[in-house]
């Protein structure tokens, strides 16, 4: 498997301008992240989708963001306008979880992708 | 919310040293730690992971202990090497059938030959 992929790998806009980041994760993987990451607040995760669905997207900073994952090995995440504070690293994650009879998680390393480093002028 | 803190942005030591860097969280006890490593321009990768019933973990010249009742993992690196500098994070998971973990800001180590 060639990991996590992410596109593009960088990303220079204009403020005001729509960016979409995309993210294909491993195989089998039913764990997926988006993660902001910055020198002034470290990795952040804005949403994360099971099984394709949105379980928690507290992190998401304000309604220009969204983010979708219509099928198992694609995901998206829009920026609607951009801002110059947008500007970071985005990074895109998968993983898998072992559970027990709880259901609770007892195993689930994240793989992260290579990111996309965006830059809003 | 769940509070972690890394004991400093950054750690320099002299190759061959033993490093040691610190994961301190507050409110929920976690069901177990993970620790990451990150290069300059990529994505963190995984290290390993320790259980809250465990006391210590070792791979290679990595070991992880954990301590539920100081609330602190202590990540060591033995006879480090110039190769061993990057960025390490710590990241919890707290036990549930959710999947997030939440990670701590990193500890920049820079081993100097």
């Amino acid at each position: 498997d060639a990991g996590v992929i992410q596109s593009p790998r960088h990303e220079v806009t204009e403020m005001g301008q729509e960016v979409t980041l995309r993210c294909k994760p491993i195989s089998g993987h039913d764990y997926l992240f988006w993660y902001r990451q910055t020198m002034m607040r470290g990795l952040e995760l804005l949403i994360y989708f099971n099984n394709n669905v949105p379980i928690d997207d507290s992190g998401m900073p304000e309604d220009r963001f969204s983010a979708k994952m219509p099928n198992a090995s694609f995901s998206t995440l829009k920026i609607q306008p951009s801002e110059p504070r947008d500007s970071a690293v985005y990074f895109c994650a998968s993983s898998w979880g072992i559970r027990d009879s709880g259901g609770i998680l007892s195993y689930n390393e994240q793989f992260f992708g290579p990111g996309t480093r965006l830059t809003v002028l | 919310s769940q509070k972690i803190e890394q004991n400093s942005e950054a750690l320099n030591i002299q190759e061959g040293k033993t490093a040691t860097l610190t994961c301190n969280y507050t409110n929920y006890s976690p069901a177990y730690l993970q620790w990451y490593r990150q290069d300059p321009g990529r994505g963190p990768v995984f290290l390993l992971l320790i259980r809250e019933n465990e006391k210590e973990k070792r791979k290679e010249r990595l070991k992880v202990t954990f301590d539920t009742t100081l609330k602190q993992s202590l990540f060591h690196i033995t006879a480090s090497q110039p190769a061993d500098s990057a960025t390490y994070l710590c990241a919890l998971y707290r036990g549930s059938t959710l999947g997030r973990l939440y990670f701590g800001r990193g500890t920049q180590l820079t081993v100097w030959p």
